[in-house]
């Protein structure tokens, strides 16, 4: 079967450094996308992988090692608007999205 | 109009009852896709549409159907509910050509069946 995996949970500090990772197993790998949720609200996009190696996109980076079935998302300098839920996402051999339960991210002051 | 619409927000249903979400952008986009998304869960499929006149089944299509009469909507139907299809539904889209891509989503309808 197909399966994302990523922590329910984490907490962390203002102003302090996170990583959020997820690994996969899932028929085929045609790209590797994290998204973030706030409650209530709908997903929005973040980032994209399908090379191994890190994408950085201001205070948020992507990590991705297709040979590990792995992947982080790297949030840098962290403020309270940070606090959501971030969803793991790989689209398999067919072409479709298989999503993560996602990671809720606490922020403490 | 930008981006996605759906509407409504959100409904309470009787169970046995009939009952269409809709879904529209305005970005052109050639493929939809409607998903639920429940406490705990991923997000997981139900139909998807990689252009106006196709359709296709997801992870979850029981109990649901779909219509893709032109890039535009993509309404999701519920024939008759049962509780177990209490959920949030988003509605998403996406450009086929792109290299990423990558979907966008509605804000979702929040759906009751009691």
């Amino acid at each position: 079967g197909q399966n994302i995996d990523q922590p329910t949970e984490m907490t962390a500090t203002e102003g302090a450094i996170v990583q959020i990772n997820c690994t996969y197993q899932t028929s085929g790998f045609n790209g590797l996308f994290w998204y973030q949720q706030h409650a209530g609200e709908a997903p929005t996009f973040l980032s994209y992988n399908v090379l191994d190696g890190l994408e950085e996109k201001g205070r948020f980076s992507s990590f991705l090692s297709r040979s590990k079935g792995y992947s982080y998302l790297l949030l840098k300098e962290l403020q309270m608007k940070d606090s959501a839920s971030y969803l793991c996402a790989v689209r398999d051999s067919n072409y479709q999205l298989i999503w993560g339960a996602g990671t809720k991210l606490i922020i403490k002051p | 109009i930008a981006g996605i619409t759906q509407a409504p927000t959100s409904q309470i249903l009787a169970a046995g009852r009939r009952m269409t979400l809709r879904c529209t952008q305005d970005m052109r986009h050639n493929a939809m896709y409607w998903y639920r998304q429940d406490l705990g869960l991923g997000l997981r499929l139900i139909h998807y549409s990689n252009t106006a006149g196709t359709t296709g089944k997801g992870e979850v299509p029981d109990g649901y159907s779909v219509s893709r009469a032109n890039t535009d909507d993509f309404p999701l139907t519920l024939a008759s509910a049962v509780p177990s299809q209490t959920s949030v539904y988003f509605c998403a889209s996406s450009d086929r050509g792109g290299a990423a891509d990558t979907q966008y989503f509605g804000p979702g309808t929040r759906l009751t069946v009691l």
